[in-house]
């Protein structure tokens, strides 16, 4: 069985700041990645996802993240935090020939003026 | 175009009643998904439809939780009886295909509370 652990429910970050958030899988086989974001209200949306290409991602708003096999990790960065950035992010996974979604617990991420 | 769309927001029940959770995908994807957080928890995976076909319903708690999509358009999720752990958020998502790369879009989600 596949699962995600995401460290850290709770992250704070100064504005300007470094942004990075955890994320480790466990799979038998090499799965697709996803990072989703939550904004107060609001559905999921998607960030970006890891489809066996290239293995750094770029995604929406700045993000990004490089899907390590050796370490079996999906770590989400950004350069530079912005206010806009505070909400609930979330790591999943979903395997080559499954469709469902796993998800990892979710980082809150709160960001400092 | 508009996103996925569901009903109600909120809902506050009662212990034993039913409720009916509903759900309106993206226009033309076959693909229809209910997920459910429970309590701060990781968001767990209810179950799958294709069309109007139940492709994996593996996530489904128990048999209180029936979900139908009859004519493969909406969806909707009933609780019957609810009990107090059947508290949480429930999202549905939609695709156009099955194929894993296909982005999953979610709705906004419904807040149930069981009293």
């Amino acid at each position: 069985a596949q699962s995600v652990t995401q460290l850290g429910s709770h992250v704070s970050v100064s504005e300007g700041a470094l942004v990075l958030l955890r994320c480790n899988y466990s799979s038998s086989v090499p799965p697709y990645l996803f990072w989703y974001v939550q904004y107060p209200n609001q559905g999921l949306q998607l960030l970006l996802k890891y489809t066996s290409a290239a293995t750094l991602v770029k995604g929406i708003n700045g993000f990004e993240a490089e899907f390590k096999k050796s370490e079996t990790s999906f770590h989400l960065t950004k350069p530079s935090a912005h206010m806009s950035d505070a909400a609930e992010y979330f790591c999943a996974v979903r395997k080559a020939a499954g469709n469902k979604l796993t998800f990892g617990g979710g980082t809150r991420v709160l960001v400092k003026p | 175009e508009a996103g996925v769309t569901q009903f109600p927001s909120h809902s506050v029940i009662e212990k034993g009643q039913t409720v009916t959770l509903r759900c309106d995908p993206i226009s033309g994807h076959d693909n229809l998904y209910w997920y459910r957080r429970v309590m701060g928890k990781e968001i767990k995976f209810l179950l799958h439809f294709v069309k109007e076909s139940k492709q994996d319903e593996s996530g489904m708690p128990n048999n209180r939780f029936l979900a139908e999509r009859t004519g493969g358009t909406y969806s909707t999720l009933k609780v019957q009886p609810a009990e107090l752990e059947d508290s949480g958020v429930y999202f549905c998502a939609s695709s156009q295909e099955g194929n894993p790369t296909y982005e999953q879009y979610f709705g906004p989600g419904t807040r149930l509370t069981v009293t």
